[in-house]
């Protein structure tokens, strides 16, 4: 199966730009996707293929990457975007997810 | 407005069985796969199975090959999850989801619970 490697945390004041990453551990080359779960809600989808905007989900959210290496870019940061993130691969089966990358706001 | 509401939830014994079922509204469910996703308690998300748009067509991982089965009926909007000898790990929030062509989870449920435990 396809691994996903994400960091475990990240923490960063409102107004600031963060980047999440996400490194596969084999190519899988821009069937990417990145998701957001509040704490106590079900995951919502962000960024589609990589780079592509979901519908409805703000601008300040983007997404670049191919083969292995992805990131999440989140600017600014608003206090709202206190999350767990995740990436997702559908390159290869089965479908795999990263294991989450937990954002605070100080 | 998209809906997708799962029931079906609750605690379980070791070994048993179970079956979740999922509601659709808002989009035209017989265009779309369809999967099940689980996330243990703290813990990250999990695929479980899909379905292709017409039923003709199933997939699962290793972890509940065997044991679960995925199905759907488009004349009612409803998607199941029939999950059989069901284990401690299988503990976990089980949500809904809507599989696009290229693979991701545009829409989830609410997620419905599920409890292994004797």
């Amino acid at each position: 199966d396809t691994v996903l490697t994400q960091s475990p945390a990240l923490a960063v004041s409102p107004g600031e730009r963060v980047t999440i990453s996400c490194r596969a551990s084999e190519s899988v080359s821009t069937l990417m996707h990145w998701y957001r779960q509040k704490p106590g809600q079900q995951p919502t989808l962000l960024i589609y293929l990589a780079s592509n905007l979901e519908s409805g989900v703000p601008a300040r959210f983007s997404g670049s990457g191919s083969g292995t290496d992805f990131t999440l870019t989140i600017d600014p940061v608003e206090a709202d975007d206190t999350a767990t993130y995740y990436c997702q691969q559908s390159w290869n089966d089965p479908p795999t997810f990263g294991g989450g990358t937990k954002l605070e706001l100080k | 407005e998209v809906q997708l509401v799962e029931t079906g939830g609750g605690l379980v014994q070791p070994g048993r069985s179970l079956k979740l079922s999922c509601v659709v509204s808002g989009f035209t469910f017989n265009k779309y796969w369809m999967s099940w996703t689980r996330q243990a308690p703290g813990k990250g998300l999990e695929w479980v199975a899909s379905i292709t748009n017409s039923g003709g067509s199933t997939y699962y991982p290793d972890s509940v090959k065997g044991r679960f089965t995925i199905s759907r009926d488009n004349t009612q909007n409803t998607l199941y999850l029939q999950m059989n000898s069901l284990r401690s790990e299988d503990t976990a929030t089980y949500y809904c989801t809507s599989r696009d062509s290229g693979g991701w989870f545009a829409y989830w449920g609410q997620g419905t619970l599920v409890t292994v435990s004797s």
